[in-house]
């Protein structure tokens, strides 16, 4: 059964730091999402990461992944509060065709 | 303007009364999805569909039906509902050759 694990799961920090989210999976997988998601709202979707090495950007944000140690990270520069929200990365293993597996979700808050 | 709708967006019920939600799609994609979202679980697939007429299970299935008639429209379809179902549920939809899903606004659903 494939496991797809974020940490931390809650991060408070304040305006201005820099910190990094971690998506570890438990087997090979075609491609990586993450997605962004406000108070009762729906998802956003921000990076696919279709490669071993496939690093995207966007504004403060910045994805890469390492299919070798089947890990990825989100990492945010210079936060600001706008970016308060959760994050989940979601991935679908080589052998599952479509079906898509979520991690449990990084709570977000940056203070001022 | 290219979306996902659900309906309803609220809906609460009675243990066994059937009940159907229903999502659409007006981008014309082959890929359309439901999940379930519950605290502390993130986001579980319950089923798919690649194609009109072609469906598949995803994670968490049991107690679900969906039907793919037409392109746009894939509703799901609970026969008995349970309160174990009471959760935020997500239509999604993704042209084939895009990686890129839509996440529909979400349907809140509490059976008693």
């Amino acid at each position: 059964e494939l496991k797809v694990e974020q940490n931390p799961l809650f991060l408070s920090m304040q305006e201005g730091k820099n910190y990094t989210i971690y998506c570890n999976y438990s087997t090979t997988s075609d491609r990586l999402y993450w997605y962004r998601q406000d108070p009762g709202k729906s998802l956003e979707s921000l990076f696919v990461l279709l490669s071993n090495g496939a690093v995207k950007q966007e504004g403060r944000l910045m994805a890469s992944l390492d299919t070798k140690a089947r890990l990825s990270t989100l990492h945010i520069t210079a936060a600001v509060h706008d970016l308060s929200a959760t994050y989940f990365c979601a991935v679908v293993p080589e052998t599952s065709g479509s079906r898509l597996t979520f991690g449990e979700g990084t709570q977000l808050t940056v203070n001022p | 303007e290219a979306q996902v709708t659900q309906n309803p967006r609220y809906l609460i019920t009675v243990t066994g009364k059937k009940l159907t939600v229903t999502c659409s799609q007006n981008m014309n994609h082959e890929y359309m999805s439901w999940y379930r979202q519950d605290p502390g679980l993130g986001l579980r697939q319950i089923y798919y569909s690649m194609n009109v007429e072609v469906t598949d299970k995803g994670d968490v299935p049991e107690g679900y039906k969906v039907s793919r008639k037409e392109k746009r429209n894939f509703p799901l379809i609970l026969e008995s509902p349970s309160p174990n179902q009471t959760s935020l549920y997500f239509c999604a939809s993704r042209r084939f050759s895009s990686y890129e899903q839509y996440f529909g606004p979400g349907t809140r659903l509490t059976v008693t």
